[in-house]
């Protein structure tokens, strides 16, 4: 099992352009997360996915985008990416309906918006 | 609702001495809780975790957390510091959809 896998893992961008991080996930968890860390912030949820076909919120959404793609995928797009954006991005996964709730994550992108 | 709280951003030790992360939590739910570790340039990797039973939690390398309700509190301990042991680790509280992580305590492991 690869676990949670993400794509890229280092990208840089302009300041208005656009990208789509990548994440799959192959434990069959129904349940996905997209958190952004910067220092002295610790982990922040920008978006997750409960189940396939439903997407929320989480603490700071504002300039992106997701997709479920499917069971196995959640995609995070920047439309127009700023400086601000500029962090490490970290996909997660878990399986709340067997009450673990334990999260795994994947290793991770590192983006700079310049 | 549900908070963490992290006591110390960065903790320092000597190889060998003992390891304390101190968290305390608070939730209006029976919590489950977490200590995850992050070695650089990684993701988050689960240390050990809480659910019910025994409130002495065993985890990986060595580490161990004890759950007391009275405190609100989970603090991650370890005997003896490797080299090995430097890294950020991260208490959580989980048990609906949405956890919540502390920020974070950076452990520095001095030879």
């Amino acid at each position: 099992n690869a676990g949670v896998t993400q794509t890229p893992k280092f990208q840089v961008l302009k300041t208005g352009q656009s990208m789509t991080l990548q994440c799959a996930q192959d434990m069959n968890h129904n349940s996905m997360y997209w958190y952004r860390q910067d220092p002295g912030m610790g982990l922040r949820l920008i978006y997750y996915s409960a189940s396939e076909g439903t997407t929320d919120k989480g603490e700071v959404p504002n300039g992106y985008n997701v997709s479920r793609l499917n069971k196995r995928e959640f995609s995070l797009r920047l439309e127009s990416a700023a400086p601000s954006q500029t962090s490490v991005y970290f996909c997660a996964s878990s399986e709340i309906r067997t009450h673990s709730y334990e999260q795994y994550f994947g290793p991770g992108t590192r983006l700079t918006v310049t | 609702a549900q908070s963490v709280t992290q006591l110390g951003s960065h903790v320092s030790v000597s190889e060998g001495a003992l390891v304390l992360l101190r968290c305390n939590y608070s939730s209006s739910v029976p919590p489950y809780l977490f200590w995850y570790v992050q070695y650089p340039n990684q993701g988050l990797q689960l240390l050990l975790k809480y659910t019910t039973g025994a409130t002495l939690v065993k985890g990986i390398n060595g580490f161990e957390a004890e759950f007391k309700k009275s405190e609100t509190s989970f603090h991650l301990t370890k005997p003896s510091a490797h080299m090995s042991d430097a890294a950020e680790y991260f208490c959580a509280v989980g048990g609906s959809y949405i956890p919540t992580f502390g920020r974070g305590t950076s452990l520095i492991v001095h030879p």
